[in-house]
């Protein structure tokens, strides 16, 4: 079975500050990560993508997350904030495979970037 | 680009009647999804199918039920619509080492 938590429903940062949205998973299976982004009145886009490999991932905007196996954790971040980041944030894990194909998302954390 | 459409942007209904929520995918996808979305709730998922006439609940599948008797869609039903039920309804297809692509979304509202 899958879960994901996402710690902090509400994140500020300044503008030119670091982003550390946090996403702690749990998979019974070798987990597949996501993180996607959600604009004001708009659908999901994806930042970026673990499946195997490389375990620094980078993603669109600037983003990237580390797949730490040891902490169960996908954490995104952002060395500097822009105004156009602010946005929800939801970090989603899948397995592969039948009925471990479940994707299961967090329930989001919602960014706001101070002028 | 895979395209997942809903049938519907906005629905209206009043409470007791039986809902259906279409979702058609154009890729040959294994997997898809339906969801609500929900503030401070983010995506629950409700059902997922893994192949065509396989289904699995999810975290909150009362009140729902699903069928996928084809590969490309995915049929989400309201057996009697409640006003709790009122929401974002979401729908997702994925393959092998893909994300999830999601329709456009159908907002719900149960009066």
């Amino acid at each position: 079975a899958q879960s994901v938590t996402q710690l902090g429903s509400h994140v500020s940062v300044s503008e030119g500050a670091l982003v550390l949205l946090r996403c702690n998973y749990s998979s019974s299976v070798p987990p597949y990560l996501f993180w996607y982004v959600q604009y004001p009145n708009q659908g999901l886009q994806l930042l970026l993508k673990y499946t195997t490999g490389a375990t620094l991932v980078k993603g669109i905007n600037g983003f990237e997350a580390e797949f730490k196996k040891s902490e169960t954790s996908f954490h995104l971040t952002k060395p500097s904030a822009h105004m156009s980041d602010a946005a929800e944030y939801f970090c989603a894990v899948t397995g592969y495979g039948g009925a471990t194909n479940k994707l299961i998302f967090g329930t989001g954390t919602l960014l706001a970037v101070q002028p | 680009d895979v395209k997942v459409t809903q049938s519907s942007r906005y629905l209206v209904k009043r409470t007791g009647e039986k809902v259906f929520l279409e979702c058609v995918q154009d890729m040959d996808h294994e997997n898809m999804f339906w969801y609500r979305q929900d503030p401070g709730l983010g995506l629950r998922l409700i059902y997922f199918s893994y192949d065509v006439k396989m289904k699995e609940k999810g975290d909150i599948p009362e009140g729902y039920s699903v069928s996928r008797e084809k590969k490309e869609r995915f049929s989400l039903i309201l057996e009697s619509a409640s006003t709790n039920q009122t929401s974002m309804y979401l729908c997702a297809a994925t393959g092998m080492n893909t994300e999830a692509f999601f329709g456009q979304g159908t907002r719900l509202t149960v009066v």
